[in-house]
């Protein structure tokens, strides 16, 4: 099945800092999804981006489907950025979802 | 407010029990989903169904049952076969599987 890699797993920032979160897919895709899990839990759809470039406030991904991959940047951190950024594409059936391991964001004031 | 409910947020169970987990959207969604999440790994995917009275079995499908008796209502049995049922489970909606998926707030379950 298709395999989906997010790099780094964890990183570090201090308020302010800007980042970037790789996400690596093994084969074409029609969907792809980055998420943020907060610390109680809660998963809330950031993008959908199977291709092309969308921005949302200090957010911002891009997708370039035929390198198979996708980033998205997060600019001027903040504490409420902290949590688990996921990656998600559909299956080879298309019918689901399938995520990265994510990536997991510390901003410390 | 529309959006999706699960309950109970937590669960303890003993070994050798069935639990069922529940799971509502009034979001009008034909696609809903469960996925299965452990402490510091993405989500995998355990049951989805695309339609009423279907579903398909997903990368971790053993020892869970599903059913989609109402467009609304996708519960989640996790059986006694589910050898390490502890785990964070979420419960997520779309109106089809190449449109934005939302998910609930989860549902903690432990063996005690």
């Amino acid at each position: 099945g298709i395999q989906v890699e997010q790099s780094p797993p964890d990183l570090i920032l201090q308020e302010g800092a800007n980042s970037t979160l790789r996400c690596n897919f093994s084969d074409s895709v029609n969907n792809l999804q980055w998420f943020h899990q907060n610390p109680w839990g809660q998963l809330i759809n950031l993008f959908y981006i199977p291709s092309g470039t969308k921005q949302n406030g200090r957010l911002s991904a891009t997708t370039v489907a035929t390198e198979r991959y996708s980033l998205l940047y997060i600019s001027s951190s903040q504490t409420t950025d902290s949590g688990v950024y996921f990656c998600a594409v559909d299956n080879q059936a298309g019918t689901a979802l399938i995520f990265g391991k994510g990536t997991t964001l510390s901003v410390s004031s | 407010d529309g959006g999706i409910t699960q309950s109970p947020k937590y669960l303890f169970r003993k070994e050798g029990q069935n639990v069922t987990l529940s799971c509502e959207q009034n979001l009008n969604h034909d696609a809903m989903y469960w996925y299965r999440q452990d402490p510091g790994q993405g989500l995998r995917l355990i049951y989805y169904s695309q339609i009423v009275n279907d579903f398909q079995k997903g990368d971790i499908a053993e020892g869970y049952s599903v059913s989609r008796e109402k467009k609304e209502s996708f519960p989640l049995t996790v059986t006694s076969a589910q050898k390490n049922p502890t785990a964070f489970y979420l419960c997520a909606s779309s109106i089809s599987p190449q449109f934005t998926i939302y998910f609930g707030e989860g549902s903690w379950l432990t063996v005690v």
